[in-house]
């Protein structure tokens, strides 16, 4: 049981770059959302999913997307990499929703140049 | 949207002292009020929850207290020890249909003194 799991743990970008963060959860979990975490600032959603098939926005979602085709798999896609998007970026995953036990993965680090 | 306010930024305790982080929420539906522990350059650890049919949670040295009135939380932490040093987060949300993801504070960075 490896629970959340994410790669890459870092990449650097140039801008106007694409690139896909992947992230994968084996506890059956229905709910998965992703965060970025900025200097000196709490984490912040960008997108989350209730189940296969279903996303919606958080917070931040400007420049990203993401799809849930399969409920192991939820990756967040940059289309058009820039610098603002320097983050950490982290997928966390939950039973139910956001108001259970979110399980996070280890983060992916992204420098865009 | 919520909106969690957290302080103090920064907090240096003496070890065997308490520590205590509080935070406070805008949003009066929310009902769920996790704290997570971040050491560097590592993943979010919960380390305690509370709901809001519940006033005090314990967990050993932790423990966390909601003033639903008031619309703030904190965080208790007693005999405090060198592994306590890290960032920490507070963050609400309601549990139901159509939460869409937790709202964090902006965190604290506990520092304990040897």
């Amino acid at each position: 049981n490896a629970g959340v799991t994410q790669t890459p743990k870092f990449q650097v970008l140039k801008t106007g770059q694409s690139m896909t963060l992947q992230c994968a959860q084996d506890m059956n979990h229905e709910y998965m959302s992703w965060y970025r975490q900025d200097p000196g600032m709490g984490l912040r959603l960008i997108h989350y999913s209730v189940g296969a098939g279903i996303t919606d926005q958080g917070e931040v979602p400007n420049g990203y997307n993401v799809s849930r085709s399969t409920t192991e798999d939820f990756p967040l896609r940059l289309l058009s990499a820039a610098p603002s998007q320097t983050s950490v970026y982290f997928c966390a995953s939950s039973s139910l929703g956001a108001g259970e036990t979110q399980y996070f993965g280890p983060g992916t680090r992204l420098l865009v140049l | 949207g919520e909106n969690v306010e957290q302080h103090p930024s920064t907090l240096s305790v003496q070890e065997g002292d308490s520590a205590v982080i509080k935070c406070t929420y805008s949003d009066s539906a929310s009902n769920y009020f996790p704290w997570y522990k971040q050491e560097l350059g590592k993943r979010p650890q919960l380390i305690i929850d509370i709901r809001s049919n519940v006033g005090e949670k314990k967990d050993q040295r932790i423990a966390v207290t909601l003033n639903k009135t008031a619309k703030h939380f904190s965080l208790h932490i007693t005999e405090t020890q060198p592994e306590d040093s890290a960032v920490y987060f507070c963050a609400a949300t309601y549990s139901g249909g159509g939460a869409d993801g937790l709202t964090f504070g902006k965190g604290t960075h506990l520092i304990i003194q040897p």
